[in-house]
């Protein structure tokens, strides 16, 4: 059974950049999806992005777009996501998970999460 | 982009009754890609239906979805002590996925 290991609880500066990484363990990495998920304090779920490790290819929310860069090592099933440009609305819990993902007559797109991390505490404070 | 309404924000029920949880969205959903996820205090989502009607691996016969178009149910038969939660519907009908903002049940 595949599970997701995330790195450990990061506390940053605003204006600094944070990379967690989401090591897969126990199962297929590179043909599914690998999604980051986030989580204010008190909050309900946001998507951020995903990637497909097999094709490199990523996706990405309109809202992280140009502050958020994920990335997969087949080599050693991790993926990773690294958030630039921090502010004090960053702080939250981020998840990743994996996904489905299916080739649509609209386009490649990325489905439900059916394998989640434990979470990632970024913590953004001066 | 798709906006989920969950409704209620919070549903006051006592064990083994039925709970029904609506998700409403901003415009039709295609082909139903709609999931619910479960979240209890401290721990990450956990898949309970997608498809907007097909149970996740594990997951009791009690849970069910419905719906199609604009609007979906998520029903739990006989709320057992351990549904007691936040549950988050999802879409992914289009490129950019979205969340609902969540319904929690709690004891009443």
């Amino acid at each position: 059974q595949v599970q997701l290991v995330q790195s450990g609880a990061e506390v940053k500066k605003p204006g600094s950049s944070v990379k967690v990484s989401c090591k897969a363990s126990g199962g297929t990495f590179s043909t599914y999806a690998i999604i980051w998920v986030r989580q204010a304090p008190r909050q309900g779920l946001e998507w951020m992005g995903g990637i497909i490790p097999i094709f490199g290819t990523t996706n990405y929310a309109q809202k992280f777009q140009g502050r958020v860069t994920i990335t997969a090592d087949e080599s050693t099933s991790t993926a990773y996501m690294e958030l630039s440009s921090l502010r004090s609305e960053d702080t939250a819990v981020y998840y990743c998970a994996r996904g489905m993902w299916g080739d649509t007559p609209v386009g490649r797109y990325y489905f439900y999460m059916d394998v989640w991390g434990k979470g990632t505490t970024v913590t953004v404070s001066s | 982009e798709i906006v989920l309404t969950q409704s209620p924000g919070t549903l006051s029920l006592s064990p083994g009754e039925r709970a029904t949880l609506s998700c409403r969205a901003s415009q039709s959903v295609r082909n139903s890609y709609v999931a619910w996820y479960q979240q209890k205090p401290g721990q990450a989502p956990r898949l309970l239906i997608y498809g907007a009607s097909s149970r996740a691996t594990g997951i009791p016969d009690r849970f069910s979805g419905s719906g199609s178009g604009t609007d979906f149910t998520l029903s739990i038969r006989r709320l057992e002590p351990e549904d007691f939660a936040v549950y988050y519907c999802q879409q992914y009908g289009s490129s950019f996925q979205t969340f609902g903002q969540g319904t929690k049940v709690e004891i009443k």
